[in-house]
């Protein structure tokens, strides 16, 4: 059964940085991509990047470049958001799915990132 | 990056069928695969649609969709309360090289 668990809540300042992170389990990790969608208070949702494992590549939403980096770690079949220079717009629900130009088929319980 | 189009919202009373619009460009829709998520309230949401038309094994057949030029459609049928959530379609932009999702539609039982 495909798991994806996400970190916790974060209270960040403007300016500062933010790392989330996404453990999953069940599936052969390096044949998956994960991507990073958040969605702020009632709002939609929106894609910040996806990061293709066996290539070890990722990709970006052209709003994000330069401010979000996404990695993984194989080892622990984890995928990392790291976001930084948060704004006060940078607080939404932050969810890890798995997929990438596919379908997202399977979705984290998502981590609640608070800038104030 | 530029979304895709959906109507905020679709009322309908038990049993009736809805149609949800999502329009798009020859970049996404026009050229990839649709997926349709749901979402209820305070929860993350749930691929019930890929590939245009295709159900994952527990999605009921109530639920089903289609696409055509730079336009898909979902559509649920024998409408049930429980099917009061959020509807977001979504699509791979090869122009933009993004994943793009539609503003949300919140389908409402009478």
């Amino acid at each position: 059964q495909v798991q994806l668990v996400q970190s916790g809540t974060e209270v960040k300042q403007p300016g500062s940085s933010v790392r989330v992170s996404c453990k999953t389990s069940g599936g052969i990790f390096t044949d998956f991509a994960f991507s990073w969608v958040r969605q702020a208070p009632g709002q939609g949702l929106e894609w910040l990047g996806g990061i293709i494992i066996f290539l070890n590549k990722a990709t970006y939403g052209q709003r994000f470049q330069g401010r979000v980096t996404i990695t993984a770690d194989k080892s622990t079949a984890t995928v990392y958001l790291d976001m930084n220079t948060l704004t006060i717009e940078d607080t939404a629900l932050y969810y890890c799915a798995r997929g990438r130009n596919g379908p997202f088929d399977f979705w984290g319980q998502g981590s609640r990132v608070t800038v104030s | 990056q530029s979304g895709l189009t959906q109507p905020p919202s679709v009322s309908a009373t038990p049993g009736q069928t809805i149609t949800i619009s999502c329009s798009g460009s020859t970049s996404n829709i026009g050229d990839e695969d649709v997926s349709w998520y749901q979402q209820f309230p305070g929860k993350a949401p749930q691929l019930i649609i890929f590939d245009n038309h295709k159900r994952p094994s527990d999605i009921p057949d109530r639920f089903s969709a289609s696409k055509s030029g730079t336009s898909a459609t979902l559509a649920i049928a024998g409408l049930q309360p429980g099917d009061e959530a959020e509807y977001y379609c979504g699509s791979w932009d090869n122009v933009l090289s993004a994943k793009v999702f539609g503003s949300g539609t919140q389908v409402i039982v009478l």
